[in-house]
């Protein structure tokens, strides 16, 4: 049972326009989200995240939107880079004592073409 | 050191060896986390330890797989008679909070991934 699902395996986006990238969601005890970026040979690391608490998330270039009734969130990034080029996992927990744990989806690899 | 340290990088096991993938957190660290990652799959959560006290093993796939951190600092995942879906990249990650989740999430190692032919 794939509790946190990213439905498209790969996207492509013209360097400079908008990336969006998509996840959704079946758990409803889930209440923080990340997302991680991940290059070959390399660990995933922390780029963004959310609380239930809140619908929109900014840095920099980075926005992650949350719709709870839906149980779907997107992560933007404008303007994309070259340097953007990873596999993009979503990340889900249900925060409380004794739920440390991260429920990630299969990944989505973005390529930014120059 | 700056980050996770993983090792070995690699590491090609026959079936039915035994095989201890090592993990060093960043210094100071509370919590430290398994994750396996199947080929083209997310990474899944195999065990969770705040200091030395491992308080989740619920990912764990089999009693042929043991965690430990004996100090509360480095941690040693130890696979007992691999099989062949074992195979996967087996990722570190730690965390400064008590609570893994919080706002910088965690930082991961390189991982260690291993193949059992």
């Amino acid at each position: 049972d794939q509790q946190v699902k990213q439905n498209s395996p790969s996207l492509s986006v013209q360097e400079g326009r908008i990336s969006i990238l998509n996840c959704d969601y079946t758990n409803s005890m889930f209440d923080y989200f990340l997302w991680y970026k991940k290059y070959p040979a390399e660990g995933p690391t922390f780029l963004i995240s959310i609380s239930s608490i809140k619908d929109k998330n900014e840095d920099g270039r980075f926005t992650v939107f949350l719709n709870k009734s839906a149980k779907h969130l997107s992560l933007h990034i404008v303007p994309s880079q070259p340097g953007d080029s990873a596999v993009y996992f979503c990340a889900a927990s249900a925060q409380g004592f004794g739920n440390e744990k991260l429920t990630f989806g299969t990944g989505t690899r973005l390529t930014i073409i120059p | 050191g700056a980050g996770v340290s993983q090792s070995p990088r690699y590491k090609v096991a026959k079936r039915g060896q035994d095989v201890a993938l090592r993990c060093d957190p960043i210094s100071g660290h509370v919590s430290l986390f398994w994750y396996q990652q199947a080929l083209g799959q997310g990474p899944e959560f195999l065990t969770y330890f705040q200091n030395e006290a491992q308080l989740d093993k619920s990912g764990l796939p089999s009693d042929r797989f043991f965690a430990e951190r004996p100090e509360g600092s480095v941690s040693t995942l130890k696979i007992q008679r691999t099989q062949q879906e074992d195979s996967a990249v087996y990722l570190c990650a730690s965390s400064l909070f008590s609570r893994g989740t919080g706002a910088q999430g965690y930082t991961f190692g390189s991982g260690t991934r291993l193949t059992v032919v």
